[in-house]
């Protein structure tokens, strides 16, 4: 059965203070890994498509990675408006998404 | 304007009793998606349309009903909600190709008393 799994459940960091979230995943023939970021009250959004092992995206504090087995969501600096649930999600060639359970990050200042 | 539009945004109704939620687009795409969002289990997909003729289930379609009536309109229903289906619901969009990006709505939180 495929399985997305992310972890912590929740994160609270000082500004300034970097970490990564992670999202690890059991699939057959996977065809891309997504993340997308969900304010509160509102629908996710999406950030970033991985399709191949050692694949890296960026977006300003934001920088996802891609293993066989995982993927690491790098936040830089945070700032707290990156505060929110960040989201992580398989396909297969073929299927519909498989989203894990999210990360909640808090950023305090 | 948001480009997914879902009605209403809030509803609370009892059990037994008929809901619809009602999604609109203007982004021009073919494919639409229902999710539910419950917390600890992720968004889980109910139904999905590739165009107006194609309807799919999804994950969890037992105890709804979706109805495409047009390219930007796809609506889900409750025939006779019960209380396990109080969650946070979410209509999306994605390009006619087999892409995972997906455009969501603002949700529709449902409460079956």
């Amino acid at each position: 059965e495929d399985q997305v799994t992310q972890s912590p459940e929740a994160l609270r960091l000082q500004e300034g203070e970097s970490s990564s979230l992670n999202c690890s995943y059991t699939v057959s023939g996977l065809r891309g890994l997504f993340w997308y970021r969900q304010d509160p009250g509102k629908g996710p959004e999406f950030l970033f498509t991985l399709y191949s092992a050692g694949e890296e995206k960026e977006k300003e504090r934001l920088k996802a990675t891609l293993t066989k087995k995982e993927s690491f969501l790098h936040i830089t600096a945070p700032k707290p408006e990156d505060s929110a649930t960040y989201l992580c999600a398989v396909q297969k060639y073929g299927n519909k998404l498989v989203f894990g359970a999210g990360t909640i990050l808090r950023v305090k200042s | 304007d948001a480009d997914v539009t879902q009605t209403p945004r809030n509803r609370i109704t009892k059990t037994g009793k008929r809901i619809m939620l009602e999604c609109s687009q203007t982004k021009g795409h073919d494919r639409m998606y229902w999710y539910r969002q419950d917390p600890g289990l992720g968004l889980r997909l109910i139904y999905y349309s590739f165009d107006v003729k194609d309807i799919n289930k999804g994950e969890i379609s037992d105890g709804y009903s979706v109805s495409r009536q047009a390219q930007a309109k796809f609506s889900l229903s409750l025939e006779s909600a019960i209380p396990n289906q109080t969650a946070l619901y979410f209509c999306a969009t994605s390009e006619n190709r087999d892409t995972g990006e997906l455009f969501f709505g603002e949700g529709s939180r449902l409460t079956v008393l």
